[in-house]
């Protein structure tokens, strides 16, 4: 079975414009989670999604950046408009019932 | 706010030495992981931690969850260059997963 899937890998973007990152979770998983990973701050948890429901969005660092489940499949994180302090590498990872989490590949953000 | 401190934040050791990464809270947690990221990847876990006190150990790797569930240490013994790349430990309360900023490990051969 396919993990999580992430895409783009990679995204390099200018100031100002709007970025889309996208994840596909493991099948069957109830959980998603959406985290961000920079030197200076390490792993950070941005939003959690409980059955498409998010549960907890304190993480998410500005009203520039938004989280959608439309359906158990699909999750999209968006920076709009994006800064070059966004630049990280973000993951997507999903859970079944809380427990251990599968995290994707990441997407690789650079913003100029 | 919890907080998970991790340590050292570099090592760099010569293969076949052993070695221990320390992750220390003043917060309870109920459970604990430990998670090895390599390069380009996303964290892969390798232990979870639920009872004070507990040992688990998954071949030369020994992890120990403090008794007080606020603490955790990870043992690697003679470690291989294979064994290189980022610990993190993370803390789980309910639902909700913090972790440390992660033990940068490199072995050489």
């Amino acid at each position: 079975d396919a993990g999580v899937i992430q895409s783009p890998r990679h995204e390099v973007t200018e100031m100002g414009q709007e970025v889309t990152l996208r994840c596909k979770p493991i099948s069957g998983h109830d959980y998603l989670f959406w985290y961000r990973q920079t030197m200076m701050r390490g792993l950070e948890l941005l939003i959690y999604f409980n059955n498409n429901v998010p549960i907890d969005d304190s993480g998410m660092p500005e009203d520039r950046f938004s989280a959608k489940m439309p359906n158990a499949s699909f999750s999209t994180l968006k920076i709009q408009p994006s800064e070059p302090r966004d630049s990280a590498v973000y993951f997507c990872a999903s859970s079944l019932r809380g427990g251990e989490q599968f995290f994707g590949p990441g997407t690789r953000l650079t913003v100029l | 706010t919890q907080l998970l401190e991790q340590s050292p934040q570099f090592l760099s050791i010569q293969e076949g030495e052993n070695l221990t990464v320390y992750c220390n809270s003043s917060s309870v947690f109920s459970s604990l992981q430990w998670y090895r990221q390599e390069p380009g990847e996303g964290p892969v876990l390798l232990v979870t931690v639920v009872t004070g006190g507990e040992v688990k150990k998954l071949k030369r790797l020994t992890f120990q969850f403090g008794d007080a569930r606020k603490d955790s240490s990870l043992h690697i013994t003679a470690a291989q260059p294979g064994d290189t790349g980022l610990y993190l430990c993370a803390g789980t309360g309910g639902f909700k997963t913090i972790f440390g900023a992660g033990t940068r490990l490199f072995v050489k051969a």
